[in-house]
Parts: structure tokens; sequence; C-alpha cells
């Protein structure tokens, strides 16, 4: 099993609409998770940490459930601009290490 | 503020020849990290370090890849020989320390090896 994995998509999704990502990881040690944003030929940029008790930022929710193990990222009423590659991403630092473990990113396009 | 710098942008070379990409994280910050993104591997760690000292390896394909950090603002990832299967973006990212979670990242290396 992948450490952390994510359904590549793409989700295509018209304008305003509202889409969410799941992200699961493999180890419950697991102490920290983030949302990168990647766009096409680019380097990825933070887009928000996830807190345990969730957290909102303008039109993005981020969740994390540690009982299930897995993240997940709420875009609302999404604009052009969001399209990009969403990397989900877990701080190993529960193993003693300060390694982030990246998935593979969900292709997000939004269209006119 | 300078972001990571990263040089060559692009770099295309022949299989059998060495690969040297180069890495100046922000000022000030400790903690320095190469990464390899492909599209079927996504991206990959390959080396950290924390205070110009390797601190974990263990993403690194093999031998021919090597990497240092002579001092806290320049850092190296040579590859020697290079092969076809090396071709990828190389990136490097730097944090204020290893504790603390916001990661820059370069612009990245696109490595073509023919």
């Amino acid at each position: 099993r992948k450490e952390v994995e994510q359904d590549p998509g793409p989700f295509n999704v018209p304008e305003g609409a509202t889409v969410a990502f799941n992200c699961t990881y493999s180890n419950s040690a697991s102490q920290s998770f983030f949302w990168y944003r990647q766009d096409c030929r680019k380097e990825p940029k933070l887009l928000m940490s996830v807190y345990s008790s969730g957290n909102e930022d303008g039109r993005f929710t981020a969740q994390l459930n540690r009982a299930s193990q897995y993240i997940s990222l709420l875009i609302r009423d999404s604009k052009l601009s969001d399209s990009a590659t969403y990397l989900c991403v877990v701080n190993m630092e529960g193993s003693g290490t300060y390694k982030y473990i990246f998935g593979t990113g969900t292709r997000l396009k939004v269209l006119a | 503020d300078a972001g990571v710098i990263q040089s060559p942008r692009h770099e295309v070379t022949e299989m059998g020849q060495e690969v040297t990409l180069r890495c100046k994280p922000i000022s000030g910050h400790n903690s320095l990290f190469w990464y390899r993104q492909t599209m079927m591997r996504g991206l990959e760690l390959l080396i950290y370090f924390n205070n110009n000292v390797p601190i974990d390896d263990s993403g690194m394909p093999e031998d021919r890849f090597s990497a240092k950090m002579p001092n806290a603002s320049f850092s190296t990832l040579k590859i020697q020989p290079s092969e076809p299967r090396d071709s990828a973006v190389y990136f490097c990212a730097s944090r204020r320390a290893l504790e603390m979670n916001e990661q820059f990242f370069g612009p990245g290396t696109r490595l073509t090896v023919l």
C-alpha cells in the first residue's frame, strides 16, 4: 500500500461548482498534513495546512479524519484559476524524521 | 527576499555524461531537500540536509547519485553517469528548521537524458 494515496483525476467541473478531494495515508503516527497546489510546469506551493479541528481559508476547507486516516480538501465556488494539481502531503515526523511524503496529486480542471 | 534558486532550469545531456544540479536555499533556512518528480512516480524525496549535514539519503536511487552541501547557502546534486531513466524534474526545497512546517520549493531543473 502506498504511504499516501490520491485519486489522480482529472476532475472536470464547471465554474461555480463545489468539488472535494480525498487522500488516504498509511502511517497512523503521522503528525502533520498539508495540501499543496502545483500549476503546470511549476513548483508545488503550500495551499493550506490541515488541522485536527479542520480549517477554512476562503473558499477552501481542509479536514482531517485520524480514525480513518484520510484528509480532504473542499473547494467551493470553483474558479478557472483553481485549475491545477492538488498534492496531499503527510509529514512523517512522527517516526522521528521530518520527511514530507507527497501523494501523486489530483488534477482539477475548472471549465468555463 | 529571494526564494529558492536552482540552476540550470533546463538540462539536456547524453547518456553517460555527468550532470550537476545546483541549489541555493532561502537565506536563514537550515534544512534543504532534494526531490525528483516524474509522471509515473510523482514527487519523491531523494535526500535532505539539516545544518549542512545529510540526515536521510534513503531516497537516493543508486550510487550514481550523490549530493553535497558544503555550506549553508549552496547544495549540489550530481548524477554520474546519467541514464535516460533519470529524466525528470528535480526540485530543491528549504525550510527554516526541520521542525517547522512550511517548505518552499525552487522552480526546478528539467533534466532530459538522451
